[in-house]
């Protein structure tokens, strides 16, 4: 199965709250992160959490983190219509190169 | 530069062709990464490189991909007789030195080969 999974897809309407899951199975990870791709554009690293927390907040977004059950999600408030995008959930491994799920498109509904 | 860069952003080729791909990482990191992403799906590492050590070559899908690091900056991304199923975008990153665990993205290279 895959290593990092998360949904395929996700509508909200503006001004609502954005939750995007993401489940892995390799729980040797030092850094989750969470990286936003737009239309034709490259990768943009949004935030990241060390893996001895289990919550990180950065302004409108907040990350949580249940090791336990390998469970990571990022919340986005007040969602914008430019917070369309592509979010992709990684974690390092032990060689330093990501392993990244498929992406989960946000779509924003005015 | 402000950036990872990466060149060309579009390439189409015919099938059998060899092509390059270049990446200029952003200045004084010392690790660089390639990553492919086809469509629809997430990013697959094909190499890293650190420093002046043996490139970890673990994720390159056959012996047709290549990579090269000159000088400890930029690197090329060689793929031989290409397939129609290496069409996909190929993404370089690179991360300063003891901060690998941030990892920059250049806006990749998008490969089509008909």
């Amino acid at each position: 199965g895959e290593d990092v999974e998360q949904s395929l897809f996700l509508s909200v309407r503006e001004g609502d709250s954005s939750v995007i899951n993401c489940t892995y199975t390799d729980s040797s990870s030092t850094y989750l992160y969470w990286y936003k791709q737009e239309p034709g554009a490259g990768l943009q690293l949004l935030t990241y959490i060390f893996s001895n927390m289990d919550m990180k907040q950065d302004q409108r977004l907040t990350v949580l983190l249940n090791k336990k059950d390998k469970h990571l999600s990022l919340r986005i408030a007040d969602t914008q219509t430019g917070d369309s995008a592509i979010y992709f959930c990684a974690h390092d491994t032990g060689r330093r190169a990501l392993t990244f799920g498929s992406g989960t498109r946000l779509q924003v509904q005015p | 530069g402000a950036g990872v860069s990466q060149s060309p952003s579009n390439k189409v080729t015919e099938k059998g062709k060899d092509v390059e791909l270049r990446c200029d990482p952003i200045s004084g990191h010392t690790a660089l990464y390639w990553y492919r992403q086809s469509l629809g799906q997430g990013l697959e590492f094909l190499i890293y490189f650190q420093g002046n050590s043996a490139p970890d070559k673990s994720g390159l899908p056959s012996d047709r991909f290549s990579a090269e690091r000159t000088g400890g900056s930029v690197s090329t991304l060689t793929i031989q007789r290409t397939q129609q199923e290496d069409s996909a975008v190929y993404l370089c990153a690179s991360s300063r030195p003891g901060r690998e665990e941030t990892q920059y993205f250049g806006p990749g290279t998008r490969l089509l080969v008909l």
